[in-house]
C-alpha cells in the first residue's frame, strides 16, 4: 500500500514559468513532509519541508502547500529554471521517511 | 564540511553471494538510515540506526541487516541475493534522530546482481 502517492510521474514546464508538482498522502500519522530533489548519479538533496500544523511554507523560489483535510501537499516552483530539471520526491515522516515513486520535472528554455 | 560518503559507489555480484556496503555520515551527524532505491518501487525505507542502536526497521526480509559504530559510521549487509536486490542503495545521515532534521543523502551505491 502505497502511503505517499506522486500521481504524474513526469512534468514539463516552460523556463519562467510555474511547477507544480503534487503529492497525496493516506497516513494521517505524519508529522511533517519534505520535498527532495535528485540528479542522476547524485542522492536526493533536501529542498524544503512542512509542518503539519501549518499550510504553507515558502523559500525563495519554493512554495510548499499543505491540505489536510484533502491530503494532498503541492510544490510550486516559480519561476522554473533549466537548473530544476530533475526528479522531485515528496516523503512524509511519522517513525521514518516514506517517499513517493517521483516526479521528473523538465524545465524547457 | 565533509558530506555523506558511500563505498563502493558500483558494485557487480552473483545470486547467493553476499555484500557489505558502507556510509560515513556527515561528521557530528548520529543518525544513519537506509534505503533502495529501485525503478518500480522508488525510494524504501530499510532501516535506521541512532548512536549505535538499530531504532526503526522498513518491511524488508531478515537478509538485509546492519549496524552502527562508535563513530557514526554504518554498514549495511545482504546475505543471499536475490536478482531482485539490483538497486541503488543510498545512505541518509542526520544531527539527530530523523524526526528532527532533514536527512542528507549520500551518492548511493549501485549493486548489480547477476
Amino acid at each position: 500500500d502505497q502511503q505517499v502517492k506522486q500521481n504524474s510521474p513526469s512534468l514539463s514546464v516552460q523556463e519562467g514559468r510555474i511547477s507544480i508538482l503534487n503529492c497525496d498522502y493516506t497516513n494521517s500519522m505524519f508529522d511533517y513532509f519534505l520535498w527532495y530533489k535528485k540528479y542522476p548519479a547524485e542522492g536526493p538533496t533536501f529542498l524544503i519541508s512542512i509542518s503539519s500544523i501549518k499550510d504553507k511554507n515558502e523559500d525563495g523560489r519554493f512554495t510548499v502547500f499543505l491540505n489536510k483535510s484533502a491530503k494532498h501537499l503541492s510544490l510550486h516552483i516559480v519561476p522554473s529554471q533549466p537548473g530544476d530539471s530533475a526528479v522531485y520526491f515528496c516523503a512524509g515522516y511519522g517513525q521514518n521517511f516514506v517517499f513517493g515513486p517521483g516526479t521528473r520535472l523538465s524545465v524547457l528554455p | 564540511k565533509a558530506g555523506v560518503t558511500q563505498t563502493p559507489r558500483y558494485l557487480i555480484k552473483t545470486r547467493g553471494q553476499q555484500v557489505t556496503l558502507s556510509c560515513s555520515p556527515i561528521s557530528g551527524h548520529r543518525s544513519v538510515s537506509w534505503y533502495q532505491q529501485t525503478p518500480g518501487q522508488g525510494l524504501q525505507f530499510l532501516f535506521e540506526y541512532f548512536s549505535e542502536t538499530q531504532r526503526n526497521k522498513g518491511n524488508f526480509p531478515g537478509r538485509f541487516s546492519g549496524r552502527q559504530f562508535s563513530n557514526s559510521r554504518s554498514e549495511m549487509n545482504v546475505s543471499t541475493l536475490e536478482l531482485g536486490d539490483s538497486a541503488l542503495y543510498l545512505c541518509a545521515s542526520s544531527l539527530d534522530w530523523q524526526g528532527a532534521t532533514e536527512a542528507f543523502f549520500g551518492q548511493g551505491t549501485r549493486l548489480t546482481v547477476v
